[in-house]
């Protein structure tokens, strides 16, 4: 079984929309990052948490919000969805800051 | 300029060729270095840390050099399957500072 998991893996929204992506994770670790991914452009942070209580915006935070439910769950929502939000997202896990675990990637497109 | 900048390529290399590329990075505070491999449509995974007196694994060599704020990796005897896309990650001193490259696409043919 994947270490880090995230549902749904491929979502087609339109816009205006409320959408929530959720990450898993068994590694135990504390961290949990959302970044997206935008061809060309690399990974940019969206959200980082390092622990159930502590939550931090990352680089590109605007029209984002994440919930840390529990230590191996971080979940992503898109309030009110527009289309230049169409990326694929990854959540990542670390311990201490250093090396991330990736999950499959979510392909969100918003019409 | 961007904070971490790479040659997006792609390089085209035939198999068992040593192919080489760099990745600079602007903050001189930059803590820790990673090369990271993503295959296309996946989720990129960590290949190597880079530590300040270079470090091999295997076919993988990367180094570090702080004066001119550059990383590098170092493929020996190239294999069809190090067809990927190569992501250079540098860390500043706090989370929020963990800046993503735009990644290296290399190519190997037969």
């Amino acid at each position: 079984d994947a270490d880090v998991t995230q549902t749904p893996r491929n979502r087609i929204t339109k816009t205006g929309k409320r959408i929530m992506l959720e990450c898993s994770q068994t590694k135990g670790h504390d961290r949990m990052y959302w970044y997206r991914q935008d061809p060309g452009l690399g990974l940019r942070l969206i959200y980082y948490s390092f622990d159930v209580k502590d939550i931090n915006k990352g680089e590109i935070s605007d029209g984002y919000s994440v919930s840390r439910q529990a230590q191996a769950k971080f979940s992503l929502s898109l309030e009110s969805a527009i289309p230049n939000q169409t990326a694929l997202y990854f959540c990542a896990t670390s311990w201490g800051g250093e090396k991330q675990f990736f999950g499959p990637g979510t392909r969100l497109t918003v019409l | 300029r961007k904070e971490v900048e790479q040659d997006p390529g792609p390089f085209n290399v035939p198999e068992g060729a040593t192919v080489a590329f760099n990745c600079t990075y602007s903050n001189s505070a930059s803590q820790s270095f990673f090369w990271y491999r993503q295959d296309c449509r996946k989720e990129p995974k960590l290949l190597m840390s880079v530590y300040s007196s270079g470090n091999e694994d295997g076919r993988f060599t990367a180094q570090l050099n702080r004066a001119s704020q550059y990383i590098s990796l170092l493929i020996r005897d190239s294999k069809l399957s190090d067809s990927a896309t190569y992501l250079c990650v540098v860390k500043g001193s706090s989370a929020s500072k963990i800046i993503f490259g735009s990644g290296t696409r290399l190519s190997i043919r037969p």
